[in-house]
């Protein structure tokens, strides 16, 4: 079964202030794909990065970054010197491999961040 | 390019009530999907459809049904809609097949649905 934690409900920081959301996934393929989506106030679902199992290395994108470990089955994500625009509901989510549900997004709950001015 | 759009973006029923939530995409894509998002719950898949003329069920098919009328056009369609399907739906498109694999889901605005 696939299965996405996000077990962080809500976080709230101040301004400039380096925050990082926990994503914690179940699956039992070795071919599987995880996604981060962001969800700012306007509703809509904004892609931030796709991560294939095969690859581990961490990724740097202006003020966002990820840590991909197998080890642990874990890919978080870290604002670093977060913005009141970063204010939004972040998802992850994880795609597998198998022919019948192939492309299938199982999504975590979702953590709120909040960044206070 | 629109992408992914979604028509009504915003609906009330009362219960007992049909409607059909239609989306589009503009991407040439082969798959799409319809979610429901609740408060708390994340995403649920409904249904997908992984090309022109294939359905398949998601995790809370019930109470619904779809349509893959063509490559562009995927509806959702509430035939006696419930309080319990109060709810955010998204529509989203993306590239299963072929060269491209596993790319990202384009999700379309959203429609929000109340039913009293």
């Amino acid at each position: 079964a696939q299965k996405v934690t996000q077990a962080q409900t809500e976080i709230s920081v101040v301004e400039k202030e380096d925050v990082t959301l926990d994503c914690v996934y179940e699956t039992r393929d070795t071919t599987y794909y995880l996604f981060w989506y962001k969800q700012p106030p306007s509703g809509e679902l904004v892609f931030l990065i796709r991560r294939n199992s095969f690859d581990e290395q961490n990724e740097i994108s202006g003020r966002y970054s990820w840590n991909f470990q197998k080890s642990t089955s874990s890919f978080n994500f870290t604002i670093t010197a977060s913005q009141v625009v970063d204010s939004a509901v972040y998802f992850c989510a994880l795609s597998n491999d198998r022919g019948s549900t192939l492309g299938r997004l199982y999504f975590g709950r979702g953590t709120q961040l909040t960044v206070w001015p | 390019n629109a992408g992914v759009t979604q028509t009504p973006k915003f609906q009330v029923l009362k219960t007992g009530q049909s409607m059909t939530l239609q989306c589009a995409q503009d991407m040439n894509h082969n798959s799409m999907y319809w979610y429901r998002q609740d408060p708390g719950m994340g995403l649920r898949l409904i249904y997908y459809s992984a090309s022109e003329g294939t359905t398949d069920k998601g995790e809370v098919p019930n109470g619904y049904n779809v349509s893959r009328l063509n490559k562009r056009e995927f509806s959702l369609r509430l035939e006696s809609a419930a309080p319990s399907q109060t709810s955010v739906y998204f529509c989203a498109s993306s590239q299963t097949s072929g060269d491209t694999l596993y790319n990202e889901q384009f999700f379309g605005p959203g429609t929000r649905l109340t039913v009293l």
